[in-house]
């Protein structure tokens, strides 16, 4: 079975400082691994995905098989950061998703 | 394009009343996902389907049941709502081609009470 594992459902820092979400996944095959953001009063949508390697919004994320993890992480958190963050887990061909719990991220001024 | 679509918004429901979720989307999509959204519980999947026709279980599927009436269109159904299907309920489309490739868009979401 598959199953993503997010261990803080609450994680405050200062504006400026270095943030960290935490991930970890476990999955028998090849998983495709997404960060997924949901702002106060709108719709969740995705920030990034393991495949494309690239920074969104000052955000990255590597795909760690060994440790079976997917943590997210921004150098310098924004107040506008402040959402709440569900790691998730697709499995390829049969289309059956899986997600964390969330983390809710507070940026404080 | 609208996007993905939920009906109603809000609802709120005595035990053991039925109501149907609707849910649509115009981009074509195979895939579809109904989810729930509990506090301190992140999101459930409760039954999707890969494609017009098919419809599997996901972690939540009890007192639930889903009809992919076409491929635009998939309703999750209550038939007897309990106390603790309380939770705003979530669908989504998987996209298929492109940039889109596996992402998943969602509705605005359903805030269902059950009193």
């Amino acid at each position: 079975a598959q199953r993503v594992t997010q261990p803080e459902k609450l994680l405050s820092v200062f504006k400026g400082a270095p943030v960290e979400l935490k991930c970890n996944y476990s999955y028998s095959g090849s998983p495709e691994l997404f960060w997924y953001v949901q702002y106060s009063r709108q719709r969740l949508q995705l920030l990034l995905r393991h495949i494309s390697r690239e920074s969104i919004k000052g955000f990255t994320a590597d795909l760690n098989k060994g440790e079976t993890s997917f943590h997210l992480k921004k150098p310098f958190a924004q107040e506008e950061d402040s959402a709440m963050y569900y790691c998730a887990l697709l499995k390829s061909g049969a289309g059956k998703s899986t997600f964390g719990d969330g983390t809710t991220l507070t940026v404080k001024p | 394009n609208a996007g993905v679509t939920q009906t109603p918004k809000f609802q709120v429901l005595k035990t053991g009343q039925s109501m149907t979720l609707q849910c649509a989307q115009d981009m074509n999509h195979n895939s579809m996902y109904w989810y729930r959204q509990d506090p301190g519980m992140g999101l459930r999947l409760i039954y999707y389907s890969a494609s017009e026709g098919t419809t599997d279980k996901g972690e939540v599927p009890n007192g639930y049941n889903v009809s992919r009436l076409n491929k635009r269109e998939f309703s999750l159904r209550l038939e007897s709502a309990a106390p603790s299907q309380t939770s705003v309920y979530f669908c989504a489309s998987l996209g298929s081609a492109g940039e889109a490739y596996n992402e998943q868009f969602f509705g605005p979401g359903t805030r269902l009470t059950v009193l």
